[in-house]
């Protein structure tokens, strides 16, 4: 079973426009970890922000903010303020359990941001 | 600021032959791990490795596959017999393994082909 779901198609964005990336998971762990990172066309995994399923506050880091919704178990990527080198594949992520543990992945959305 | 490094970026080989795919860490980190992602799809997991011995592996790491820290920096994938279904990106990534948040540091990747 699919422990993370991404599905949205390829999104265009238009600068300096806000975009909000779905992502939802699926676990019987009490303890877990939900994390999104960015993929640039070079390729490389970039951290971007982390949520904990304890946590009481949704996590914010500059213009990224994970919308956070345990019930429905859902943690939104919103990307404020859009900007060209934001065009990239964003990946949603959760790790269960203890923070050691492995990295499951989503299949990824695709943005492009558009002047 | 301290990074994961990975070597080659680039490997090419033909089915059959070994291939060692080589990453270091970051230097305080105690958790390291390798994720693989076949062209266009979602990042997987392959094996977990702390003091000195796996923790965790996943069904695609079968006898064919190896790790190995083989001093104190080097952290190194070995595939002794490729195929063709092993062409992907292999990421390397470390974690500090000192809190219940453990961000997974990732490195630039190496792209294997085989041909």
């Amino acid at each position: 079973a699919q422990k993370i779901t991404q599905t949205q198609p390829g999104m265009f964005v238009q600068e300096k426009e806000a975009v909000t990336l779905d992502c939802t998971y699926d676990t019987s762990d009490p303890s877990y970890g939900l994390f999104w990172y960015k993929q640039p066309s070079s390729g490389e995994m970039i951290f971007l922000i982390y949520q904990g399923s304890y946590d009481q506050q949704n996590a914010t880091e500059g213009r990224y903010s994970l919308n956070f919704q345990k019930a429905r178990k859902s943690a939104n990527l919103v990307i404020s303020a859009s900007q060209l080198g934001d065009s990239a594949m964003y990946f949603c992520a959760m790790r269960e359990g203890y923070g050691n543990n492995r990295l499951a992945f989503g299949k990824g959305n695709q943005v492009v941001v558009i002047p | 600021e301290p990074e994961v490094t990975q070597t080659p970026s680039h490997q090419v080989t033909q089915m059959g032959q070994e291939v060692i795919l080589r990453c270091v860490p970051i230097s305080n980190h105690l958790y390291f791990y390798w994720y693989r992602q076949i062209l266009g799809q979602k990042v997987e997991f392959l094996v977990s490795f702390y003091n000195n011995e796996i923790s965790e592996k996943s069904e695609i790491f079968d006898d064919q596959f190896s790790v190995e820290r083989p001093d104190g920096s080097n952290f190194t994938l070995k595939i002794r017999s490729t195929k063709l279904e092993d062409s992907a990106m292999y990421f390397c990534a470390s974690n500090p393994g000192r809190s219940s948040y453990n961000e997974q540091f990732f490195g630039p990747g190496t792209r294997l082909t085989v041909l």
